[in-house]
């Protein structure tokens, strides 16, 4: 899983749902996390072990990994959501970062 | 609550050697993957490399050459240092700890650190 691709951007509608994916070869095979990242802040941990979501991480966000492709979804998206997400996977004692997906709330 | 705070030179000469440094509180360095990251100006994130406490270190192929990460346990510090940098290298930099749960995600971030290559 030496690369991870994901869409440059996905757009959403208020209330409803984003589904952002990362591709990689056997991408199933690895635990994936995702981050938040907003203008001017530091990336934050929305998803870890391919499906968990830290206690302070709203329901509204979940996640699937299987075969050659993981998945965010935000259901019921808000504005507040709007940010860059990037998957990131560990393979072999390395990190490796998807290309990230800009969510833009319209 | 475990705090990352970065630190170090925001202008940084081409051909020189990047030094940063990262600054725990609030527990000690652990039984965790302590990471540098980096983010160029409108670009994605890129793992620079990272250390286990134990010693153990390893960092982005891309990277390797060019890269050292230490640590100080008796400062609750761990370092960076790049080398031989070019206006490519220009970027954000954040330390990060790792959470304890498979895939070692990262859980804490420090606010980041501008630093420019330019002469």
């Amino acid at each position: 899983s030496s690369e991870l691709t994901q869409p440059p951007s996905v757009s959403v509608s208020p209330g409803q749902t984003a589904s952002i994916t990362c591709s990689g070869d056997q991408v199933g095979d690895h635990f994936i996390s995702w981050y938040q990242q907003k203008p001017g802040q530091s990336p934050v941990l929305v998803i870890y072990q391919d499906k968990k979501r830290p206690s302070e991480i709203p329901e509204r966000f979940s996640a699937s990994n299987a075969g050659n492709t993981a998945t965010l979804t935000i259901s019921g998206t808000q504005a507040v959501d709007e940010a860059d997400y990037y998957c990131q996977a560990w393979d072999s004692g390395a990190y490796v970062f998807g290309t990230g997906t800009t969510v833009t709330v319209l | 609550q475990v705090h990352l705070q970065e630190s170090g030179p925001g202008l940084v000469r081409p051909s020189e050697t990047l030094s940063l440094t990262c600054t725990v509180s609030g527990g000690a360095i652990t039984n965790h993957f302590w990471s540098w990251i980096r983010q160029p100006p409108g670009k994605g994130l890129e793992w620079i490399g990272h250390f286990f406490y134990t010693g153990s270190t390893n960092s982005n192929p891309s990277l390797k050459t060019r890269v050292t990460i230490s640590v100080d346990t008796s400062k609750n510090q761990f370092s960076l240092k790049l080398t031989s940098v070019t206006a490519a290298d220009t970027a954000v930099y954040y330390c990060a700890r790792s959470l304890t749960h498979s895939g070692h995600p990262m859980g804490i971030w420090g606010q980041g650190t501008v630093v420019t290559v330019s002469s």
